[in-house]
């Protein structure tokens, strides 16, 4: 089944205790993106790539991290976490260099305390 | 900036009715734009996608259609069902770097 698979989908941790947020797509998709939602902001872009190696930024980089090393996974690294990073995470996957249909995950709640 | 806005915020109807849901945009300098459907505790389902090239798209009782110029998109629900009740979102990436851009959501509960 073609998927976009997110874990942990829910996690509670404290401030400054580094984290990982995994995203592993099987459609062989090139583009990726990370966003988180929150109430009253909608959703906003973190990160993309655009294929292995790619990276950029999106509209609120800040405190986050990623890396591309292989075309199906593009962990989201929040290397010290602040109560201001408690959001709905979700990653994508579009086939394309640029995104055409997007497939999301099902979403990773995170709270920072 | 871009800024893309989604009215209304909320919309209640009585099953059966058609509707139209709006998005709008104000730089029109897009790659293309997607509408999406979000349902609660859910990840974000795609609907409908719209290059710029095109005016626009449909799938079932589904149709959006795309006027760049003007900055505005509207997705057509027709014969509603309490099966569309969710949160339509639409996403215009841009041109020029390949950024997603979101509206905040009309969130529309379908009566029976």
């Amino acid at each position: 089944e073609a998927q976009v698979t997110q874990n942990p989908r829910y996690l509670i941790t404290v401030t400054g205790k580094k984290l990982t947020v995994t995203c592993s797509q099987n459609m062989n998709h090139e583009y990726m993106s990370w966003y988180r939602q929150d109430p009253g902001l909608g959703l906003r872009q973190i990160y993309y790539s655009m294929n292995v190696e790619v990276t950029d930024k999106g509209d609120v980089p800040e405190g986050y991290k990623v890396s591309r090393k292989e075309k199906r996974n593009f962990p989201l690294i929040l290397e010290s976490p602040s109560p201001n990073q408690t959001s709905l995470y979700f990653c994508a996957s579009s086939f394309g260099l640029s995104p055409g249909e997007l497939f999301f995950g099902e979403g990773s709640r995170l709270t920072v305390l | 900036k871009q800024e893309v806005t989604q009215i209304p915020a909320a919309l209640s109807v009585p099953e059966g009715e058609n509707l139209v849901l709006n998005c709008s945009f104000t730089d029109s300098a897009i790659y293309n734009l997607q509408w999406f459907r979000q349902d609660p505790g859910k990840g974000l389902t795609s609907l409908l996608l719209i290059q710029s090239s095109q005016r626009e798209q449909t799938s079932g009782r589904l149709n959006a259609s795309l006027d760049k110029s003007s900055g505005r998109s509207t997705l057509y629900i027709a014969a509603s069902q309490p099966g569309d009740s969710a949160t339509y979102l639409c996403a215009v990436l841009m041109d020029s770097n390949y950024q997603l851009i979101w509206g905040a959501g009309t969130k529309l509960i379908i009566k029976p």
